[in-house]
């Protein structure tokens, strides 16, 4: 039971590249989120899905895109990388009620330059 | 202003201590309360979640609720150098996607 798993660990793009940001768990859980987390910002919400094939923004999803593939697996897509988005990403998921992704990743460290 | 309000320390107390931390928050809609513990370069892990006011107890760790004050806190009794972390409160509604965080509180105890 691996929980919630991100790759990869760590990211260094240039301004203008994409990537994308892969997450999965296996605790059979319905709703996933994806969040950043900035020195002084603490956790912010990019965009969550309460169930397969929801997807729902969150409180900073400007710049990202996400794709719940499957129960599993939800991806989060930066299409045109700022430095701005150089920030610790957090994949979450939670099964329970109210929210708040209670279970997270290890995170990505990315870098944009 | 922001939604959640947490002082961010650092805060150092002995080995055996009570600690004591603390958030605010401004959204009279939140109604489910979380604390995360968050070791350095790691994810947050859930420690406290509790539905609406009152108290929970878990081992040395408590959580209180006022929603009248709308003031959380959690409380760390025989605080131990393994406590030492950053602590997030977290919060949201039950109709939505108001997710919140508050920046977190830095904790050393010191042996």
């Amino acid at each position: 039971n691996a929980g919630v798993t991100q790759t990869p660990k760590f990211q260094v793009l240039k301004t203008g590249q994409s990537m994308t940001l892969q997450c999965a768990q296996d605790m059979n859980h319905n709703s996933m989120y994806w969040y950043r987390q900035d020195p002084g910002m603490g956790l912010r919400l990019i965009y969550y899905s309460a169930s397969e094939g929801t997807t729902d923004k969150g409180e900073v999803p400007n710049g990202y895109n996400v794709s719940r593939l499957n129960k599993r697996e939800f991806s989060l897509r930066l299409e045109s990388a700022a430095p701005s988005q150089t920030s610790v990403y957090f994949c979450a998921s939670s099964g329970g009620p109210g929210g708040m992704g209670k279970f997270f990743g290890p995170g990505t460290r990315l870098t944009v330059l | 202003q922001k939604e959640v309000e947490q002082d961010p320390g650092p805060l150092s107390v002995p080995e055996g201590a009570i600690v004591s931390l603390n958030c605010t928050y401004s959204n009279s809609a939140f109604q489910y309360f979380m604390w995360y513990r968050q070791y350095s370069r790691k994810g947050p892990e859930l420690l406290m979640y509790t539905y609406s006011s009152g108290n929970k107890e878990d081992g040395r760790f408590t959580a209180q609720v006022d929603k009248s004050s709308k003031y959380i806190s959690l409380f760390i009794r025989d605080s131990q150098p393994s406590d030492s972390a950053t602590y997030l409160c977290a919060m949201n509604s039950n109709t939505g996607n108001q997710f919140y965080f508050g920046t977190g509180t830095s904790l050393t105890v010191i042996p």
